[in-house]
């Protein structure tokens, strides 16, 4: 069966500093895999996604994600953190040709990100 | 503007009422989606409609009833609530069906529920 993992409820920083959001993952075939935002009272927003190609992908507001097979994690980064970057993070991973074969998109918890001036 | 609009964004109603939830997206989407979003749990997937056809229904009990008249529009009727079903519910919508391609979701901004 897939999953996903957010290791870390909350992870603060320094404004100005870099930022790193975990995510681990586990699929039988392979997998897509999503990050979305989530401002308070407000839906989720589609950050950036890893299908095939480059394991570094590029999203909006400057936020890059690296997809580690070996290591089954696709962590959200930036490399200087801002106060409007506070907010909740969520990883999704969707499970492509697997034993499952579902296709569902499965969310993580969510991890909050303060980062504070 | 998300492209994704929910109506009510609040909303409180008793356990004996019955409401409706009302979403409509503007993208030209082919799938739309209903989530629950309560604190300190993951989203959780209600109904799933591939071209106004329902094609998930995820345990969700029947006081819960969707609705999808058209590719743009998906209701969510309720009926006798309880107080656990007090979350924030999220619509979503996306270009490709839920089990295939790689199109994102959209949501829109939820309706926040509340049950006395």
């Amino acid at each position: 069966a897939q999953s996903v993992a957010q290791p870390e409820d909350q992870v603060n920083v320094a404004e100005g500093n870099p930022l790193t959001v975990k995510c681990t993952y586990s699929v039988s075939g392979n997998p897509y895999l999503f990050w979305y935002v989530q401002y308070p009272n407000r839906g989720l927003q589609f950050l950036l996604k890893y299908i095939t190609g480059d394991n570094l992908v590029k999203g909006s507001y400057g936020f890059e994600a690296e997809f580690n097979k070996s290591q089954t994690s696709f962590h959200l980064k930036k490399p200087s953190a801002l106060v409007s970057d506070s907010a909740l993070y969520f990883c999704a991973v969707r499970d492509i040709g697997g034993s499952s074969n579902t296709g569902k998109l499965i969310f993580g918890q969510g991890t909050t990100l303060q980062v504070k001036p | 503007e998300t492209g994704v609009t929910q109506t009510p964004r609040h909303l409180v109603m008793g356990m004996t009422n019955k409401k409706s939830l009302k979403c409509e997206q503007h993208l030209g989407h082919n799938a739309m989606y209903w989530y629950k979003q309560s604190a300190k749990k993951p989203l959780e997937l209600m109904f799933v409609y591939n071209f106004k056809e329902q094609t998930e229904n995820n345990s969700v009990p029947s006081r819960f009833s969707p609705e999808c008249p058209n590719s743009s529009h998906l209701f969510l009727h309720l009926h006798t609530l309880q107080p656990e079903d007090s979350a924030l519910y999220l619509c979503a919508s996306s270009q490709d069906r839920e089990d295939r391609g790689n199109s994102p979701l959209h949501f829109g901004n939820g309706t926040r529920l509340t049950v006395t």
